[in-house]
């Protein structure tokens, strides 16, 4: 099983969809989990945490779940503005408490 | 600054010339890394720095590769002996403590290897 494993995509949406994005980590002691958003030719930022009782800012929500060593993604009323690749991020993968691990992300591209 | 600061931007070099690249990190900022994509790929991790000390090589690619940080401060990579599949966008992040905040990612620099 690969360390950080994300649907590649690509997911085209019109606009007001929702869409889900999931990733898959092996490590059950990863500690931290975090979503972040890659614009075409620009560098990675964080989107959000995730944290174990799931958490929410504004369209977007981001859940864990531990048992199954699954986080997941939910964008509601997409804009085009939310067109980027989305990468899901674990720290304590490979039995280190600081390496941030990156999926190879799941582009995203919402349409008029 | 008030960001991850690398340079240069973008670096053209010939095959087997050795290049260097400097990742300025926010100020306070204990952990350091360096990353690696390659277009249309993934990031590939290479190198984390607590302070001056790298307790993880294990990401460079070859004996080409080193890292080093001085001051708890600037970090530079330094590639020996370019090859053509180096050429990829090579990322900077800092954070306050390892792995468990936020990093955050300079612009890159661009590497070409021609």
């Amino acid at each position: 099983r690969k360390e950080v494993e994300q649907d590649p995509g690509p997911f085209n949406v019109p606009e007001g969809a929702t869409v889900a994005f999931n990733c898959t980590y092996s490590n059950s002691a990863s500690q931290s989990f975090f979503w972040y958003r890659q614009d075409c030719r620009k560098e990675p930022k964080l989107l959000m945490s995730v944290y174990s009782s799931g958490n929410e800012d504004g369209r977007f929500t981001a859940q864990l779940n531990r048992a199954s060593q699954y986080i997941s993604l939910l964008i509601r009323d997409s804009k085009l503005s939310d067109s980027a690749t989305y990468l899901c991020v674990v720290n304590g993968e490979g039995g280190s408490n600081y390496k941030l691990t990156f999926g190879k992300g799941t582009l995203l591209t919402v349409n008029p | 600054g008030a960001g991850v600061s690398q340079s240069p931007s973008n670096k053209v070099t010939e095959k087997g010339k050795d290049v260097e690249l400097r990742c300025d990190p926010i100020s306070g900022h204990t952990a350091l890394y360096w990353y690696r994509q390659s277009l249309g790929q993934g990031l590939e991790f290479l190198i984390y720095f607590q302070g001056n000390s790298a307790p993880d090589k294990s990401g460079l690619p070859s004996d080409r590769f080193s890292a080093e940080r001085t001051g708890g401060s600037v970090s530079t990579l330094t590639i020996q002996r370019t090859q053509q599949e180096d050429s990829a966008v090579y990322l900077c992040a800092s954070s306050w403590d390892r792995g468990n905040t936020e990093a955050f990612f300079g612009q890159g620099t661009r590497l070409t290897v021609v």
